[in-house]
């Protein structure tokens, strides 16, 4: 069965500094990745996903995520955080052709002036 | 507008009543899905629906039951809701040309005392 583990439940940074929100994820099968934001209060927006191809994938807002087979992980990044990046982020997987997500934890985001 | 709805955004019910929530969308996908989320826990799946006439249990289906009455139209019900359904819950869909990729409404905040 898949599961993911988002290693960090809150991470604070300063505003302008780099994040690394860090995922790891089990599987049997080749997977499908992906990260979700959630702002206060809304619903979840689908930040950039992994399908295929280049293992350094590019997303909305300027976070970028680089897939590991080796590890098994799936960490996302950022070299400047915003206030506006204050959020909660959700990792999650699927096996190819499943269909279904599995979600992480998440990890609430909390950018400091 | 928004391509996926959901009523209402915010319940208060009792313990023992029967309570739908209802999810429309416009984007013409095929997939329908419920998510719970409750803190510390990520989002788990309730149910998903594949096309009108297929209905699938996900991980935590125990006293919920669903209705998919058209493409753009799946309900869920809680056909006596206890206390510890109180949680935030979602309803995604998705197609499959899109690759896994799920869109999200805005949620459903329920409480059940």
């Amino acid at each position: 069965a898949q599961s993911v583990t988002q290693l960090d439940s809150q991470v604070p940074v300063f505003e302008e500094a780099p994040v690394e929100l860090r995922c790891n994820y089990s599987s049997s099968v080749s997977v499908y990745l992906f990260w979700y934001v959630q702002y206060p209060n809304q619903g979840l927006q689908l930040l950039l996903k992994y399908l295929s191809g280049s293992t350094l994938v590019k997303g909305i807002n300027g976070f970028e995520a680089e897939f590991n087979k080796s590890q098994t992980s799936f960490h996302l990044r950022k070299p400047s955080v915003h206030i506006s990046d204050t959020a909660e982020y959700f990792c999650a997987v699927s096996d190819k052709g499943a269909q279904k997500l599995v979600f992480g934890q998440g990890t609430r985001l909390t950018i400091n002036p | 507008d928004a391509d996926v709805t959901q009523t209402p955004r915010n319940r208060i019910t009792k313990t023992g009543k029967r309570i739908m929530l209802e999810c429309s969308q416009t984007k013409g996908h095929d997939r329908m899905y419920w998510y719970r989320q409750d803190p510390g826990l990520g989002l788990r799946l309730i149910y998903y629906s594949f096309d009108v006439k297929d209905i699938n249990k996900g991980e935590i289906s125990d006293g919920y039951s669903v209705s998919r009455q058209a493409q753009a139209k799946f309900s869920l019900s809680l056909e006596s809701a206890i206390p510890n359904q109180t949680a935030l819950y979602f309803c995604a869909t998705s197609d499959p040309q899109l690759l896994e990729a799920q869109y999200f409404g805005p949620g459903t905040r329920l409480l059940v005392l």
